[in-house]
């Protein structure tokens, strides 16, 4: 059964980081491609970033592009997002989601980051 | 950047209603489109993918068609888990979700 599980949220000022991380099981992690999408509150579904299996390929939002950075360790079946020069409407839920042939087929329950001084 | 546009935002319907939900695509996405359904506090749940096929596990009732700007997902006959907020997403160029429509108990 594929279980996806986020970790890392909380709250941080404006300007500051945090790192995420979307421990996976189930399945066999390096053969998929992974993704984050986030939820602000009261609105809809954002698509965040996107990693190939290999890690070679990776794909950013115009909005985030040049603060997160995703990265994968298939050793340790994880996916992570590192989150810099965070703003206010970064604020939201962010999931780990597999991506199969584009699509999103399983995502993890959420972790929760809020930015606010 | 293709922007996926839905109709309607809210949805008032009652148990046993045939519902159905249109997503628009800014340009053709020929048939790569998804439908999710959210709950607060739950995760996503792919619904339907290619436009038309039923993801495994999905019930029946649930049905999705179109192709190139114009997609429907339509719901046979409403049940009382299905209140919820429904997305479309393309993933022809990159993933963009759409606005979403909420479900509510009419």
């Amino acid at each position: 059964q594929v279980h996806l599980v986020e970790s890392g949220g909380g709250l941080v000022k404006p300007g500051g980081s945090l790192r995420l991380s979307c421990a996976a099981s189930g399945f066999i992690f390096s053969d998929y491609y992974m993704s984050w999408i986030r939820q602000a509150p009261g609105k809809g579904l954002e698509w965040v970033s996107y990693m190939s299996s290999s890690g070679d390929t990776i794909y950013y939002a115009d909005s985030v592009r040049g603060r997160f950075t995703i990265s994968r360790d298939n050793a340790k079946d994880s996916l992570y997002l590192q989150l810099n020069s965070l703003r206010s409407e970064d604020t939201g839920i962010y999931y780990c989601a597999r991506a199969d042939e584009g699509r999103f087929q399983h995502w993890g329950q959420g972790t929760l980051v809020t930015v606010s001084s | 950047d293709i922007q996926m546009t839905q109709s309607p935002s809210t949805l008032s319907a009652s148990v046993g209603d045939r519902v159905t939900i249109t997503c628009r695509a800014s340009q053709s996405i020929s048939y790569w489109l998804a439908w999710y359904q959210h709950k607060p506090g739950k995760a996503p749940n792919l619904l339907i993918y290619k436009a038309s096929s039923l993801e495994s596990g999905v019930p029946s009732r649930f049905s999705g068609s179109g192709y190139g700007t114009e997609f429907t997902l339509t719901i046979s006959s409403l049940q009382p888990d299905d209140f919820a907020t429904y997305y479309c997403q393309q993933y022809h160029t990159y993933w963009t979700f759409g606005q979403g429509t909420k479900v509510e108990i009419k």
